[in-house]
């Protein structure tokens, strides 16, 4: 079946602008994570939707971060007036039944490479 | 937050060699999972480990999850120039957000 997808592949942007990052999970999953992926560092956790359940936002960096989750599938990670340092890899990755016994199996998308110049 | 301490940080062998690369900690985890990333691609799940002490393989992998609790090791036996990639652990943090080692760089010569 279809795997986790994120659009676009890659994105590059002037510095002050804002731009949009999408997420299509794997049909069926409840769970859905955004991370970042600065170059040669491991992966930073972002964001965690749940279902209908209100998002832990713990990880995002700035209050220039958001993410959207619609109708429990796609979602939209936006960031606004982009800053240099905003130049990463965010991957997204979704999960079957998150929180219960084998169920913390995430499985990611390719990512988006964005750079701001 | 809870840190993974992944080494080593890069390793370069020769083709049919093994590897050997771990994952500690000083927290306690239920869960160890080992990922592989290739280059411009996102991180693809090689194994699972649920049970202290657990010995899973998959394939030439084979991964165990320590009798502490605290640590993990990835074993790669006869490895293959299809190996080369960047190794992640990862560890439930609260609920189901992972945290991930920095990561094992591995290159394999032919």
């Amino acid at each position: 079946g279809a795997g986790v997808s994120q659009s676009p592949s890659n994105k590059v942007t002037e510095k002050g602008k804002d731009v949009e990052l999408r997420c299509d999970p794997i049909s069926g999953h409840t769970a859905l994570y955004w991370y970042r992926q600065s170059l040669g560092q491991g992966l930073e956790f972002l964001i965690y939707f749940q279902g209908n359940s209100a998002p832990d936002k713990s990880g995002l960096p700035s209050d220039r971060f958001s993410a959207e989750r619609t109708g429990g599938s796609v979602s939209t990670l936006t960031i606004q007036r982009t800053q240099q340092e905003d130049s990463a890899v965010y991957l997204c990755a979704s999960s079957s039944r998150p929180g219960l016994a084998g169920g913390h199996e995430q499985y990611f998308g390719p990512g988006t490479r964005l750079t701001v110049t | 937050g809870q840190q993974l301490n992944q080494s080593p940080q890069s390793m370069f062998i020769q083709e049919g060699e093994d590897v050997s690369m771990n994952c500690t900690s000083s927290s306690i985890f239920n869960t160890w999972l080992w990922y592989k990333q290739d280059p411009g691609e996102g991180p693809v799940l090689l194994i699972a480990l649920y049970k202290a002490g657990e010995l899973t393989s998959n394939g030439r992998l084979t991964a165990q999850f320590g009798i502490t609790r605290k640590d993990s090791f990835l074993n790669i036996s006869a490895s293959i120039p299809s190996d080369v990639g960047i190794y992640f652990c990862a560890a439930p943090d609260k609920y189901s957000t992972l945290t991930f080692g920095k990561g094992t760089m591995l290159l394999v010569s032919p």
